[in-house]
């Protein structure tokens, strides 16, 4: 089974508007991280936000949220206000304790903003 | 505080000729990894180093692929002989004490 599922391919969002890129995850590990990175063209994976499993809160960065649903082994990234710079590859992430800092990341969503 | 440094930024070669690529992590960061990116995945883990020490390296094509960490800080990335299917971005993270990895710009590789 996949450990990172990340079905949206593509994404569109008008500029200012709200996006919601989904990301679901298996692991039977108790204590895991889950990670969002943004990937634009130049190459760069850029860190954005960290969930952490036994966190009781949602993460929050800035204009990125992290809606964790742990029970639906769900960990969707929101980003509130879009901009045009926020044009991207997004990549979802988890690390399970039992193999150590490993990440193992899914397919990533192409995000588009429009103007 | 500078990040992770990667160099080449591109790299084309011919199919069985070899090639090296160069990382420098965030300076203090004891933990190194070298992800390699096919066009279309997401980044899978070769190899990670904690110090100058292997601690993963399950994923490595050790027939061909090979890295070196010396002295804990810079490392080294070589594939020989190089095939088609290497052609990807190479990654280079480095992380401190098992939190945040940080990453580098990459290096493309062509292959021919």
């Amino acid at each position: 089974a996949q450990k990172i599922t990340q079905t949206q391919p593509g994404m569109f969002v008008q500029e200012k508007e709200a996006v919601t890129l989904d990301c679901t995850y298996d692991t039977s590990d108790p204590s895991y991280g889950l990670f969002w990175y943004k990937q634009p063209s130049s190459g760069e994976m850029i860190f954005l936000i960290y969930q952490g499993s036994y966190d009781q809160q949602n993460a929050t960065e800035g204009r990125y949220s992290l809606n964790f649903q742990k029970a639906r082994k769900s960990a969707n990234l929101v980003i509130s206000a879009s901009q045009l710079g926020d044009s991207a590859m997004y990549f979802c992430a988890m690390r399970e304790r039992e193999y150590g800092n490993k990440l193992v990341f899914g397919a990533g969503t192409i995000l588009r903003v429009k103007s | 505080e500078a990040g992770v440094a990667q160099s080449p930024r591109y790299k084309i070669i011919e199919k069985r000729q070899s090639v090296a690529f160069w990382c420098n992590p965030i300076s203090g960061h004891a933990t190194l990894y070298w992800y390699q990116q096919i066009l279309g995945q997401g980044p899978k883990l070769l190899i990670q180093f904690q110090n100058n020490g292997v601690v993963d390296d399950s994923q490595l094509p050790k027939d061909r692929f090979s890295a070196e960490r010396l002295k804990g800080v810079d490392s080294t990335l070589k594939i020989q002989p190089a095939k088609l299917e290497d052609s990807a971005v190479y990654l280079c993270a480095s992380s401190s004490k098992g939190a945040i990895q940080y990453f580098g710009a990459g290096t493309r590789l062509s292959v021919l």
